[in-house]
């Protein structure tokens, strides 16, 4: 597609679960971003890649965050043993490449809830 | 970190009228950028500014780099139903989002 892809668009998990949220980036886009978006709030930066470079992880709340981008495209932001408070939209963003000229254009999130 | 205050967070208006929100932070920044939200959605970049003082226009949106460097403001003339939404300034390479402001529009 044109666009960046999240999936799944919705995920409802127990507490203690593991999870996987899947970002497919604008095809030829190098730089990806994780944020989340709790309710009624803005968004939180949480990780950042860059082609082969080691990614930015300083927004990383807890241990119980990672994310990978395999082969420079897809990228997967997994959460281990859930908390309610993980509660979120977890939302993708690539850009053409790094810095401050570039925007970031977004999908459309997927919507974590712990019960 | 850094922060980003976004006023006002929620503004109610009348269809037709001009609509003016703005974010300061007490650190500079190279890019501002705004977006808007709607609901179930990801934001959709309005508009991006990359020089202090910069002013630049994308329909019936106008927005500013401050000279400071610490400021944008975003305006919205002659609204109507479809700009209910969410506005997020953001600012610098991993976007430091502001809070939003919330839009309505009544009719």
């Amino acid at each position: 597609g044109a666009g960046v892809s999240q999936s799944p668009s919705n995920k409802v998990t127990e507490k203690g679960k593991d999870v996987e949220l899947r970002c497919d980036p604008i095809s030829g886009h190098t730089a990806l971003y994780w944020y989340r978006q709790s309710l009624g709030q803005g968004l939180e930066f949480l990780i950042y890649f860059q082609g082969n470079s080691a990614p930015d992880k300083s927004g990383l709340p807890s241990d119980r965050f990672s994310a990978e981008r395999t082969g420079g495209s897809v990228s997967t932001l997994t959460i281990q043993r859930t908390q309610q408070e993980d509660s979120a939209v977890y939302l993708c963003a690539s850009s053409p490449a790094a810095g401050n000229a570039q925007p970031q254009h977004f999908g459309d999130g997927t919507r974590l809830s712990i019960l | 970190g850094q922060q980003l205050n976004q006023s006002p967070q929620s503004m109610f208006i009348q269809e037709g009228e001009d609509v003016s929100m703005n974010c300061t932070s007490s650190s500079i920044f190279n890019t501002w950028l705004w977006y808007k939200q709607d609901p179930g959605e990801g934001p959709v970049l309005l508009i991006a500014l990359y020089k202090a003082g910069e002013l630049t226009s994308n329909g019936r949106l106008t927005a500013q780099f401050g000279i400071t460097r610490k400021d944008s403001f975003l305006n919205i003339s002659a609204s109507i139903p479809s700009d209910v939404g969410i506005y997020f300034c953001a600012g610098r390479r991993q976007l430091t989002f502001g809070s939003g402001t919330q839009l309505t529009v009544l009719p």
